[in-house]
């Protein structure tokens, strides 16, 4: 699985949107960027996914570069409770990989603190 | 919705003790990830395991062993315990035959915190 790199850390205001950046040069074509969230010491929790469009759900946006060497994971109004560690992975798709059944590999994530 | 359980929550050994730890998926859910996060670390893919068949394997020691249940539950056995294995214990589970990357997204439980003295 492509390397990435995020910030190690980032502060936002309450209300205000939470701009995420992520590297990952050296992403392969059947490739998938996937985010995920750790609230302190709970289980890691999926937000979003995406090959090369830009996706948006209940919880957060993703904006893919063309290049798709970057991405940007966007909390449009951040609350307290986005307080968190924040992952960007990339992993084959288990459908496109073959062998891959979706293992996640963790790097040194984002820790987003919102403040008042 | 129904979640992952794990059990023990909580699990506190002496050293060169085993330990168990259990992992109930999802209903439906097919596939079975186990991962350890040590204090202030990111956490570190186990094992998985696919329709009862270990699937994967990554950073596990040999003193560990796990496998998943004819009922998909899944055990993970700890023997001969190091300090070193003090860590939370992740497990996750995802519908892998579902046939779509949509619903791969992994579940994960609260964890099992294990200590050892």
């Amino acid at each position: 699985d492509a390397k990435t790199t995020q910030p190690p850390s980032m502060d936002c205001a309450e209300g205000r949107a939470a701009n995420l950046p992520c590297n990952h040069s050296t992403i392969s074509g059947n490739e998938y960027v996937y985010w995920y969230r750790q609230i302190h010491s709970q289980g890691p929790q999926y937000i979003i996914h995406g090959l090369k469009n830009n996706e948006t759900n209940e919880m957060a946006s993703l904006i893919i570069t063309e290049d798709r060497k970057s991405s940007t994971l966007i909390l449009p109004h951040a609350t307290l409770r986005d307080t968190a560690v924040y992952y960007c992975i990339v992993r084959v798709d288990p459908y496109a990989g073959g062998t891959s059944y979706g293992k996640l590999t963790f790097g040194q994530g984002t820790i987003l603190t919102v403040h008042p | 919705a129904a979640g992952v359980i794990q059990s023990p929550r909580h699990l506190i050994k002496e050293k060169r003790e085993t330990a168990t730890l259990k992992c109930y998926p999802i209903p439906r859910h097919d596939t079975v990830y186990w991962y350890q996060q040590g204090p202030g670390q990111d956490p570190q893919f186990l094992i998985s395991f696919y329709e009862k068949m270990q699937s994967d394997k990554g950073s596990i020691p040999d003193r560990f062993s796990a496998q998943q249940f004819s009922d998909y539950h899944s055990e993970l056995n700890m023997s001969s315990l190091e300090l070193g294995d003090s860590a939370l214990y992740f497990c996750a589970s995802s519908f892998l035959k579902s046939g779509t990357s949509f619903y791969n997204e992994q579940f994960f439980g609260p964890g099992t915190r294990l200590t050892v003295l």
